[in-house]
C-alpha cells in the first residue's frame, strides 16, 4: 500500500460543476495536509493548508481533513475552464517541510 | 507573500556539459530548501534537502556527484547538473518553507533541461 492515494482520475467535468479530489493516507503520523494545483510546464502553487481535522475555507475551495479516517477532500465549487490542472495531495509529519510526501495527483478538465 | 523564483525556467545544451539551476527566496528566508525532479504525468520525485551552511541530504538513489547542491545563503539554492546526458532531461523543482513555525512549502516554476 502506498503512504498517500489519490483518486487517480482524469476527472472532466462541465463548467460550474462541484468538484471532489480525495486522499487516503497510511501514516496516523501525518499533522499537516495540503492542496497543491499545477498547471501544465509550471511549479506546484499552494492552495489550501491545514493542520487539525475540520473543514477550511478560502474562496471557491474547501479543504476537509478526518484524520480517524485518514481521508482528505478538496471541494471546489462553481468549477471554472481556468481551474484544468493536476491537484496534488500532500502530508508532512513535521515543521518545515520535512518529510513531506505528496500524493500522485488528479487530472481536472473542466468543460466550457 | 512567499515566492519562489526558480532560473531558467528552460534550458538546452549538449550533452556533457554542466548546467547550474538557481532557486531563490524572494520574500522570506528560508533555512532549508528542497530539489524535486518531475517526469511527464507523474507526480514530483524529492531528491535532495538543502540545507543553508551544510552539506544537502540526498534521496537514495541520487547520485550527489551527479547533482550537486549548494545552499550558501537564506535565501539561494543552487542544484548543479554535471556532465549532464540525455538521461538526465527532465522538469527539475525547487521549493522553499519560510524559516519560524510550520510553514508548507511554496514552490519555483520549475526548470525544463533538454540534453542533447
Amino acid at each position: 500500500q502506498k503512504e498517500v492515494e489519490q483518486d487517480p482520475g482524469p476527472l472532466s467535468v462541465p463548467e460550474g460543476a462541484i468538484v471532489s479530489l480525495n486522499c487516503t493516507y497510511s501514516n496516523s503520523a501525518f499533522q499537516y495536509f495540503m492542496w497543491y494545483r499545477q498547471y501544465s510546464r509550471k511549479g506546484p502553487e499552494l492552495l489550501m493548508y491545514t493542520y487539525s481535522s475540520g473543514n477550511k475555507e478560502d474562496g471557491r475551495f474547501t479543504a476537509q481533513v478526518d484524520k480517524s479516517s485518514k481521508y482528505i477532500s478538496l471541494f471546489i465549487r462553481d468549477s471554472q475552464p481556468s481551474d484544468s490542472a493536476t491537484y496534488l495531495c500532500a502530508m508532512s509529519v513535521g515543521n518545515y517541510g520535512q518529510n513531506f510526501v505528496f500524493g500522485p495527483g488528479t487530472r481536472l478538465s473542466v468543460l466550457p | 507573500g512567499a515566492v519562489v523564483s526558480q532560473h531558467p525556467s528552460w534550458v538546452i545544451c549538449k550533452s556533457g556539459t554542466s548546467v547550474k539551476i538557481e532557486c531563490r527566496s524572494l520574500d522570506f528566508q528560508a533555512t532549508t530548501m528542497f530539489w524535486y525532479r518531475q517526469f511527464p504525468k507523474q507526480s514530483l520525485m524529492l531528491m535532495a534537502t538543502s540545507n543553508e551552511g551544510s552539506k544537502a541530504t540526498y534521496e537514495q538513489g541520487v547520485e550527489k556527484d551527479k547533482f550537486l547542491i549548494n545552499h550558501a545563503s537564506l535565501t539561494l539554492s543552487t542544484l548543479t547538473v554535471t556532465s549532464a546526458h540525455p538521461e538526465d532531461s527532465s522538469f527539475y523543482i525547487c521549493s522553499a518553507s519560510p524559516t519560524g513555525g510550520y510553514q508548507p512549502q511554496h514552490f519555483g516554476d520549475g526548470t525544463r533541461l533538454s540534453i542533447l
